[in-house]
């Protein structure tokens, strides 16, 4: 039971770049969450999905897209880096809408020159 | 204003030493609270809930007051291992379950 994993852990983009960033969990969990961490600012939501097919917008949407195709995974999407989004990314799964309890992956850490 | 505000410190405390941190919240419709710890690079993880009648966990004690939307953690007898960033985290259930987070709190133990 690995929990959380994200791939890859770190990556270097240059500008205008697309990278796609995985997220899977083995918990049968029905919610999943993308998140991005800055200094000075905690984490922020960026999308988050309710069930496999669903996907909706968090805080801070613009520049990234996401797709819930299987249960176990959560994709993020960045079409054309920008600098902007040089941050650490951390995904997060919870069994459902009544548990509260959410499990974060170990973060991807992604830098766009 | 953000949602979620913290007092970023650093605090400084050496080793048995007392801690308070507070946080306040924006939203009245936030519905749960929590404290999460989160390691140097590495990811959050949940520290304990946060209830209205207060709860104990050890060493830590988190308080809720829904009148004034404010949130407190005391951690006692502070050992090495403490030292950490403690973000406060706040559930909007409504909203897919979603989590607020604070900026987070660092808290350094010395010897």
């Amino acid at each position: 039971n690995a929990g959380v994993t994200q791939t890859p852990k770190f990556r270097v983009l240059k500008t205008g770049q697309s990278m796609t960033l995985l997220c899977a969990q083995d918990m049968n969990h029905e919610y999943m969450y993308w998140y991005r961490q800055d200094p000075g600012m905690g984490l922020r939501l960026i999308h988050y999905s309710v069930g496999e097919g669903t996907t909706a917008k968090g805080e801070v949407p613009d520049g990234y897209n996401v797709s819930r195709l299987k249960k176990q995974n959560f994709l993020l999407g960045l079409e054309s880096a920008a600098p902007s989004q040089t941050s650490v990314y951390f995904c997060a799964s919870v069994r459902d809408g009544v548990e509260e309890t959410q499990y974060f992956g170990p973060g991807t850490r992604l830098l766009v020159l | 204003r953000k949602e979620v505000e913290q007092d970023p410190g650093p605090f400084n405390v050496p080793e048995g030493a007392t801690v308070a941190f507070n946080c306040t919240y924006s939203n009245s419709a936030s519905q749960s609270f929590f404290w999460y710890r989160q390691d140097c690079r590495k990811e959050p993880k949940l520290l304990m809930s946060v209830y209205s009648s207060g709860n104990e966990d050890g060493r830590f004690t988190a308080q809720l007051n829904r009148a004034s939307q404010y949130i407190s953690l005391l951690i006692r007898d502070s050992k090495l291992s403490d030292s950490a960033t403690y973000l406060c985290v706040v559930n909007m259930r409504e909203y897919g379950n979603k989590l607020v987070f604070g900026a987070g709190t660092i808290l350094r133990v010395k010897s």
